[in-house]
């Protein structure tokens, strides 16, 4: 069972913007930076967001994160069809001692 | 550039043990940490545990103390997961990911994915 939470599905039209939220707790998302991961259909994840707010070399700036509290938030504005793609959440959780990730979250574009 | 290329599919009857490699090039590979995820089909990402390639120290989720092994070879810059007494549930895709240096747990994250290995448990 995943520690962090996400909404199973979010969907959104061609240009519009469309948030993910990830709860989580005081030992993960509380205490350590949230990274964002994007699995695109039979591909492998790829890295997304880190350190809460930063984009890999070669993520588009229309993707982009926060934290606030135990949560955390990932937008895509000017939504494409080719975000669609499974989205996750992860951080470090001090009281495992381990790499948690969250529930998931497909993306559809309508 | 930097990537990991894993071994092939592997299809394994219950109560055995699967050893899937990931052979990292492009970058020092004694650098990073290298972590193994799976997924089953249609679940989400399920972190198993990192290595660190140069000491060879581990940590391993709870959920596989026991059952799993992550190891390296450095001369060969491979790192390798063994998973032992295998059931169905069991069967998915297992990924390799570096973890990018950081001095410590609160900025861990995977910045490089292998393509995954696909570990089949049946009789």
């Amino acid at each position: 069972q995943s520690v962090l939470t996400q909404p199973p599905s979010a969907s959104g039209t061609p240009g519009q913007r469309v948030t993910i939220s990830c709860s989580g707790s005081s030992s993960n998302i509380g205490s350590n930076t949230v990274n964002w991961y994007q699995q695109l259909p039979g591909t492998a994840p790829k890295l997304l967001i880190y350190n809460n707010n930063r984009r890999p070399s070669g993520v588009p700036d229309r993707f982009s994160g926060s934290k606030s509290g135990t949560s955390a938030s990932l937008a895509i504005s000017g939504l494409q069809s080719d975000d669609e793609a499974d989205y996750y959440c992860a951080a470090w959780d001090d009281s495992l001692n381990a790499y948690v990730f969250g529930t998931g979250t497909e993306v559809t574009v309508l | 550039q930097v990537q990991l290329v894993q071994s092939g599919a592997e299809v394994k009857e219950p109560g055995a043990s699967v050893k899937v490699s990931c052979k990292a090039s492009g970058y020092t590979f004694t650098s990073s940490d290298i972590n193994w995820v799976r997924q089953a089909t249609g679940q989400g990402l399920e972190w198993m545990g990192w290595m660190n390639p140069n000491s060879g120290n581990t940590g391993y989720a709870q959920k596989f103390q026991g059952r799993v092994t992550m190891t390296r070879n450095t001369s060969i810059t491979t790192a390798y997961m063994e998973l032992s007494s295998l059931t169905s549930e069991d069967t998915a895709v297992y990924y390799c990911a570096r973890a990018a240096p950081t001095v410590t747990t609160a900025y861990y994250h995977m910045d490089v994915w292998g393509k995954g290995t696909t570990v089949t448990v049946s009789s």
